[in-house]
């Protein structure tokens, strides 16, 4: 069964340094993986997709690692801000059975003004 | 707008009643999901439904259950068989449920049991 770990559970960087949220997953057999970003008490907004043959993605201030054969996801936020304060979900689609998101608990994110 | 909308943003359940959370999209998408989310932990799928009159099992589908008669609506129905409904309900959808769709998600429905 597929899990996915995300490290830290939380974090707190002053504004304006760059960071680094890890994901990682236990089967290598995924069709994509997603990032999304969870205001507290809201529903989840997509920030990138990671398809299973690419090797990263970027939007923005925002680049995504995808390290199939390792089994690791990295999220690179660049000069970060206090509206990046959120809590990060990092999510496979694995197909099997089910044909939902595997997610992590995600990392929780503050960004000091 | 496009988008997902869930209904009612707070829901209270009673012992023993069944409460029914509403979600709708207008993104014309035939792949609809239910997710549950507890605290200090990841979302797990309860439902999902491919297109309409279709829906299977997800991870932790006891004590739910869901129906798919239109393409935009996805009800969750929690029954009294779930012993611990506490807890904030997302559905999502994507266009198809094919491996290389982004999933949309609604602004959820918290339930709570008085």
């Amino acid at each position: 069964k597929q899990e996915v770990t995300q490290i830290p559970a939380a974090l707190s960087v002053p504004e304006g340094e760059n960071l680094v949220l890890n994901c990682s997953f236990t089967d290598s057999a995924i069709y994509n993986l997603q990032w999304f970003r969870q205001d507290p008490g809201k529903g989840l907004t997509s920030l990138l997709l990671i398809q299973s043959s690419q090797r990263e993605q970027t939007s923005g201030r925002l680049n995504a690692s995808l390290d199939k054969s390792s089994g690791r996801s990295t999220l690179y936020i660049a000069a970060s801000q206090p509206g990046d304060s959120a809590t990060y979900l990092c999510a496979v689609h694995s197909g099997g059975g089910a044909d939902g998101l595997t997610f992590g608990k995600g990392t929780h994110l503050i960004i000091q003004p | 707008d496009g988008g997902i909308t869930q209904s009612p943003k707070y829901l209270f359940r009673k012992e023993g009643q069944n409460v029914t959370l509403s979600c709708e999209q207008n993104l014309n998408h035939d792949a609809m999901y239910w997710y549950r989310q507890d605290p200090g932990q990841g979302l797990r799928l309860i439902y999902y439904s491919q297109i309409v009159n279709d829906f299977q099992k997800g991870d932790i589908a006891e004590g739910y259950s869901v129906s798919r008669e239109k393409k935009e609506s996805f009800p969750l129905t929690v029954t009294s068989a779930q012993k611990n409904p506490t807890a904030f309900y997302l559905c999502a959808s994507s266009m198809t449920s094919g491996s290389h769709e982004t999933q949309y998600f609604g602004p959820g429905t918290r339930l709570l049991v008085l």
